[in-house]
């Protein structure tokens, strides 16, 4: 069964850093593209980030420059480093798998990220 | 980047009817075009794939079509269960886009 697992997440203050960690289980990790997907509170799904399995990276307009994706294939994990966080960046940050058609198969519980003052 | 427009954001009905949501994309992504459900609560889950494709494990009850700019999902004999938000995804180009929903209520 697949599995993917987040942590990291928290209350952080305005500017500040953050790192969330996927640990996933249940397929060999190191064969797929991996996803950031964040949801807001009321508020659609949006993409935040994707990391390929040779380590390319692709991001948002949103995000770019501010948050960085990577992955430990020996360690099965997955992370997103997020840095001059805003108050627009506060939603559940889900971790995501892609499939073999481009569509995102299985998807983590999610962990929540409020920055507020 | 390509703009996914839900219809309707909401819809009511009952238990047993057939419903259709529609999906419009602002350019053309083929049928690089994905459908998902989520109950509140939890993460979202993969319905169909490549614009028609039934992810396994999800009842037939579910279908889906189109190609090119609009889509649309058809649950055939609704049952309790599937009164969720469902959501349609374009994976043609990055960034990957979300449409904004469709709540489904009872």
């Amino acid at each position: 069964e697949v599995l993917l697992v987040e942590s990291g997440g928290g209350l952080i203050q305005p500017g500040g850093s953050l790192t969330l960690s996927c640990a996933a289980s249940g397929f060999t990790f190191s064969n797929f593209d991996m996803h950031w997907v964040r949801q807001t509170a009321g508020r659609s799904l949006e993409w935040v980030s994707a990391i390929g399995t040779g380590g390319d990276s692709y991001y948002p307009d949103s995000v770019k420059g501010r948050f960085t994706v990577s992955r430990d294939n020996a360690k099965d994990s997955l992370y997103l480093q997020m840095t001059s966080l805003r108050a627009v960046d506060t939603a559940l940050y889900y971790c995501v798998r892609e499939g073999p058609n481009w569509e995102f198969d299985s998807w983590g519980q999610g962990i929540l990220v409020t920055v507020s003052s | 980047d390509i703009q996914l427009t839900q219809s309707p954001s909401s819809l009511s009905a009952s238990v047993g009817d057939r419903v259709t949501i529609t999906c419009r994309a602002s350019q053309s992504i083929a049928t690089i075009l994905h459908w998902y459900q989520q109950r509140p609560g939890t993460p979202p889950k993969l319905l169909i794939h490549s614009a028609s494709s039934l992810q396994s494990g999800v009842p037939s009850r579910f279908s889906a079509s189109g190609s090119g700019t609009e889509f649309t999902l058809t649950i055939s004999g609704l049952q309790p269960e599937d009164f969720a938000t469902y959501y349609c995804q374009q994976t043609y180009k990055i960034p990957r886009t979300f449409g904004q929903g469709t709540k489904l209520e009872i």
